[in-house]
């Protein structure tokens, strides 16, 4: 258990939805991380939040937009769905801006129907 | 850009020796890092190499040849439960210092 908390595990939805993803990092950590990992994909870096702030974009659509609350939880929302958009999305969290070792939630497997 | 490449499948038996290399190419280059998941399970961290040579770490090894733009994961004694994928990674500076990952290698441990 890496201390990284994903809701929710699984997601079915479908085409044209939105739909909201969380993660609570671990306690102290102040970086959450999304990525997306597609069948037979490594994991695309999607976004950073460092202390509430946007750190880093990555290969992230126009579609989906993320956010860090006071809390230091972040939520990734994804809108207007596509097939495409099936996939893994996992959270990481690290105490820094950028450190090596990143801490991996357990992933939500959105699957758009 | 970046790139890594890394082999998609490696398959052997229990207590052999697997090497899984990784080449990479990046616009700047902090260190190689190494992560492991089981099948729907989440990436773990394995090690980080900054400086060129081997780390240790129990039956996992790292290595990092700067110059080569080349490192490998060397899991040693296998058992069935290192069946995984691993992914090789790169801090680059061009993406702000986050991590690029490979597309992995996926691991087979027969008995």
């Amino acid at each position: 258990d890496s201390g990284v908390t994903q809701t929710p595990k699984h997601l079915i939805t479908a085409t044209g939805q939105r739909v909201t993803l969380r993660c609570s990092p671990r306690s102290g950590d102040l970086s959450v991380y999304w990525y997306q990992q597609s069948l037979d994909q490594g994991l695309q870096f999607l976004i950073q939040y460092y202390n509430g702030e946007e750190r880093a974009k990555g290969n992230i659509l126009e579609r989906f937009s993320a956010q860090q609350f006071p809390d230091l939880h972040s939520e990734l929302n994804l809108s207007s769905l596509e097939l495409g958009d099936s996939a893994l999305y996992f959270c990481a969290s690290t105490p820094g801006r950028v450190q090596e070792t990143q801490y991996f939630g357990p992933g939500t497997r959105l699957l758009v129907l | 850009g970046q790139s890594l490449e890394q082999p998609s499948e490696v398959t052997a038996v229990e207590g052999a020796i697997v090497q899984i290399n990784c080449t990479y190419q990046t616009s700047g280059f902090y260190g190689l890092s190494w992560y492991q998941q089981h099948d729907g399970g989440a990436p773990t961290f394995l090690s980080y190499n900054a400086l060129d040579g081997l780390e240790e770490t129990g039956r996992f090894s790292s290595f990092l040849s700067r110059s080569d733009s080349y490192g490998y994961l060397l899991l040693q004694e296998l058992q069935m439960k290192d069946s995984a994928s691993y992914f090789c990674a790169v801090r680059d500076t061009g993406s702000q210092g986050n991590l690029i990952f490979g597309k992995g290698t996926k691991l087979s441990v027969k008995p």
